[in-house]
């Protein structure tokens, strides 16, 4: 069964520092999202992409966060620089569609410690 | 302002015990609710989605439904192995992102 993967599943940095965290959606999706979840509290939208851009964002995805798409399978989200408050599980999603009300498929999570 | 509510926190039950979950939910136009369970330390894996009021959908032990202001997740005769946290999202029809709930977590005691 078609699964969303991520890499790393743990990553611990410095403040200040930049990460990025690696995703690959299921093959034949088109739309592509990130959610974090900071321990103890609800899954939090950050961003979805579509055709190579962002389609929406929420106001935690500042200036501080980036999405690109390197390749033909792989979804990144980048952190420039790194605060304490950005501790979080990190969960990627795909779904098949552009309509949007396709079912999003998460992966398992990168668990992201900021020091 | 789009919201989505949870109860119980928590639920404890006896193998075999039967209950149900609720998810209250308030959207501008609710374009779907989807149920997913979650394994600590483990990403969202989904279980439904339901599309409008009146609809049922069924897997196992679980059904969900959903009313124009609520979801409820019916567990039947649970198993050990159901314990989890049972989180609901719902997607308005302005935008695609899902706005969760804070779930349920389900312990069944054998």
């Amino acid at each position: 069964e078609p699964e969303v993967t991520q890499t790393p599943s743990h990553q611990v940095t410095q403040m200040g520092q930049e990460v990025i965290l690696r995703c690959v959606p299921i093959s034949n999706h088109l739309y592509f999202y990130w959610y974090r979840q900071i321990l103890g509290q609800k899954v939090e939208f950050l961003v979805s992409f579509y055709n190579n851009e962002i389609s929406e964002k929420s106001e935690i995805f500042d200036d501080q966060f980036s999405v690109e798409r390197p390749d033909g399978s792989n979804f990144t989200l980048k952190i420039r620089s790194t605060k304490l408050e950005d501790s979080a599980m990190y969960f990627c999603a795909s779904s098949e569609t552009w309509t949007g009300s396709e079912t999003q498929y998460f992966g398992p999570g990168t668990r992201l410690l900021v020091l | 302002e789009d919201q989505v509510t949870q109860s119980p926190e928590a639920l404890r039950l006896q193998e075999g015990e039967s209950s149900s979950l609720n998810c209250s939910y308030t959207v501008s136009g609710l374009r779907g609710l989807f149920w997913y369970r979650q394994d600590p330390g483990k990403g969202p894996e989904f279980l439904f989605t339901l599309y409008s009021a009146g609809e049922e959908k069924e897997k196992e032990r679980l059904k969900a439904t959903l009313t124009k202001k609520e979801s409820f997740l019916h567990i039947t005769a649970p198993k050990p192995e159901d314990s989890a946290t049972y989180l609901c999202a719902v997607q308005a029809k302005s935008n695609y992102q899902l706005i969760w709930g804070a779930g349920t977590k389900l312990i069944i005691k054998p």
